[in-house]
């Protein structure tokens, strides 16, 4: 159950796009399709971003996207605004029917 | 709408307990997964644990396994997290979500998925 790894932090202009890495293991990201993706505002509850790797619940801009390879996954948000400035959270199923959250990156946009 | 609505957070004494609990609407709690996920002071998520839709199975973080219960009671649509034993590494903003699923073919069975709604979290201080 060890955190699944992130940069600490990632920044980038408005407009431009920027890509987040979430590392782990053959036992986690590597083995199911589904990895999920948070967005974190200070002060406020988690909001789900993609799910299943690269699925967009309802409402979320397509400029968030998701891919995976082997065990890394990533988190593109292109077109950058300032309303993007957040932490982000990958969470990955690491079998028998438990989750492991990423350690957290901070976007920043400049 | 789906909302989650998280109580009983407060301060307690290391070594104490306490229950936090989870109130649902908008949805129909008792089709499932639910989960609590926290978050230290300026810390990241953590998963703490989960429950399938009728209880049955229940499942923790392996820092609070012996510890924290899950529960659920699909009748009051609650959700909720008995905690004794408590350590000042428990402080932190306790989440309750919804845990949406995916179905498993090789098992033939619903399996927690992602967290597509979560509750204002409800803070826990462990202190002496």
């Amino acid at each position: 159950q060890s955190a699944l790894t992130q940069p600490a932090s990632v920044s980038g202009s408005p407009g431009q796009s920027i890509t987040i890495s979430c590392t782990g293991t053959s036992s986690d990201v590597g083995s199911f399709n589904l990895v999920s993706w948070y967005q974190q505002h200070p002060g406020k509850a988690p909001k789900l971003m993609l799910f299943e790797d690269n699925k967009r619940p309802s409402g979320v801009s397509d400029r968030f996207s998701g891919s995976k390879s082997g065990n890394t996954a990533s988190l593109t948000i292109s077109g950058l605004q300032a309303e993007d400035e957040a932490d982000y959270y990958c969470c990955s199923y690491a079998g028998g029917d438990t989750h492991v959250f990423g350690s957290g990156t901070k976007v920043t946009v400049l | 709408e789906v909302q989650l609505a998280e109580s009983g957070g407060g301060w307690v004494q290391p070594g104490g307990s306490l229950r936090l609990s989870c109130a649902a609407s908008g949805f129909r709690f008792m089709n499932y997964w639910m989960t609590w996920v926290r978050q230290a002071p300026g810390k990241g998520l953590e998963w703490v644990a989960n429950i399938r839709h009728d209880g049955s199975d229940k499942y923790y973080v392996d820092s609070v396994k012996g510890r924290f219960t899950i529960s659920r009671d699909n009748a009051k649509n609650s959700l909720y997290l008995h905690m004794n034993s408590l350590r000042v590494e428990d402080t932190a903003v306790y989440y309750c979500a919804r845990d949406d699923e995916f179905y498993d073919y090789s098992s033939g069975t619903y399996r927690p998925s992602h967290f597509d709604y979560w509750g204002r979290g409800t803070l826990v201080t462990v202190s002496s």
